[in-house]
């Protein structure tokens, strides 16, 4: 049974470029969460995506968008980088009516230059 | 708005010795909270969680915590650390009405051998 999985790995841009962060959820999970870790801090949570439709919204510019597919993958898009975009962006996924498991990938860490 | 706070940045300790991380929130309604466990290197980890019932839970690895409504407390235990214990550890709350999770900043701890 695979867990979450997320890609790329590591990803290097330069400002103002766009990124696209890539998700698949654990088998069976319908409900695809994304979380920004910095350095040396907790994660913070962007947005969720149920049924292809972005549910909820933490405190993150508009540049944060994001997509979910109908095999419940998700992709997060950053545009415009900043240097602040620099940190671990995780994924995690859980079944919607049961929303407190949530299972984390690895991550994608990103450096902005 | 939720807030989770953690007592120590960084804790140091040798093996044998006993562990408790601080943990405190802040949010006026019923909560779900919960311990992860970040290893050198690996994905978040659930360590345990507490929805309702007995204030005392019981993770894996040998960690419980207990929940101090009084207090707005979750403080994570475990009576003799190991040196494969050595991790960052977040405190993380849930609202019963809402999806996402907040995340302290993080407690790192360091067990000499």
């Amino acid at each position: 049974d695979a867990g979450v999985t997320q890609s790329p790995t590591h990803l290097i841009k330069t400002r103002g470029q766009q990124v696209t962060l890539r998700c698949s959820p654990k088998s069976g999970h319908d409900t695809v969460s994304w979380y920004q870790q910095a350095l040396g801090q907790g994660p913070q949570f962007i947005f969720q995506y149920y049924e292809e439709e972005e549910r909820q919204r933490g405190n993150f510019p508009d540049r944060f968008s994001g997509h979910q597919f109908p095999n419940y993958s998700s992709e997060l898009n950053v545009n415009a980088l900043l240097l602040g975009d620099s940190a671990l962006y995780l994924c995690a996924s859980s079944l919607f009516e049961s929303y407190n498991e949530q299972f984390f990938g690895p991550g994608t860490r990103l450096t902005v230059l | 708005a939720q807030s989770v706070s953690q007592h120590n940045h960084h804790v140091i300790l040798s093996e044998a010795a006993s562990l408790e991380l601080g943990c405190n929130y802040s949010y006026g309604g019923t909560v779900n909270l919960f311990w992860y466990v970040q290893y050198p290197g690996q994905h978040l980890q659930l360590l345990l969680k507490y929805f309702s019932g007995d204030p005392l839970v019981k993770g894996i690895k040998g960690f419980e915590a207990e929940f101090i409504k009084s207090k707005f407390s979750f403080n994570l235990r475990k009576p003799s650390v190991q040196w494969s214990d050595t991790a960052e550890y977040f405190c993380a709350v849930n609202a019963m009405n809402g999806q996402n999770f907040v995340f302290g900043p993080g407690t790192r701890l360091s067990v000499l051998p």
